[in-house]
């Protein structure tokens, strides 16, 4: 079964940069869609932004747009999350997900923290 | 862009039944999947595509969807069963879409 191990989180001023990256493991990372969810504190799930398993789409949420970059480099079977011009309001746990063919999560990461503060 | 609604909390006594419904525009016409989440915990997915068990999830949960509303019915209810519960659709407008969460508490 595949499992997703995410990095890369931490503490960063309000407009600065963080990627995050997550490693799956197993085989057939190219045959699925890939996203990122986040939660915020003490809040519910967003979804912020999803990839197909070619790399060759992506989609984002209307909150990270023109901000964030999602990418995937198949040959390292990783999912990346490049975060740019962060604000306050980006602070969260950020999971990785696996897609079905549906657009359910079926397999997540356990999630890291990202923190946004001066 | 699409809403999905869910009542913040629902509290069921220990062995009966709870009902936890996520409602949105014509929801009825899209797969609606349920995840849970413990504290602490990431989510894990319970149903998709309406009514379909992953395998590992007990038969005590099922859901169903028609209409503007869809339902996660949790039979039995167990003390392990407390958790927060989201549900989930794919939108034309929106992509990817999380009802804001409701809080389950078995009494």
């Amino acid at each position: 079964e595949v499992q997703l191990v995410e990095s890369g989180g931490g503490l960063v001023q309000p407009g600065g940069s963080l990627r995050l990256s997550c490693a799956a493991s197993g085989s057939t990372f190219t045959s699925y869609a890939m996203s990122w969810v986040r939660q915020a504190p003490g809040k519910g799930l967003e979804w912020v932004s999803a990839i197909s398993g070619s790399g060759g789409s992506t989609y984002y949420a209307d909150s990270v747009k023109g901000r964030f970059t999602i990418s995937r480099d198949n040959s390292k079977n990783t999912l990346y999350l490049q975060m740019n011009s962060l604000r306050a309001e980006d602070t969260a746990v950020y999971y990785c997900a696996k897609d079905t063919d549906l657009s359910a999560f079926d397999i997540w990461g356990q999630g890291t923290m990202v923190t946004v503060s001066s | 862009s699409y809403e999905l609604t869910q009542p913040l909390s629902v509290s069921v006594a220990l062995g009966q039944t709870a009902r936890i419904t996520c409602g949105g525009n014509n929801i009825g016409s899209k797969n609606v999947h349920w995840y849970q989440q413990k504290p602490g915990q990431a989510p894990v997915l319970v149903i998709y595509g309406d009514s379909n068990r992953p395998s590992g999830i007990p038969e005590r949960f099922s859901g169903s969807n028609s209409g503007n509303a869809a339902t996660l019915t949790i039979s039995r209810a167990q003390a392990g069963d407390e958790a927060d519960y989201y549900c989930q659709v794919w939108d034309s407008s929106t992509s990817r879409v999380f009802g804001g969460g409701t809080k389950l508490t078995v009494l």
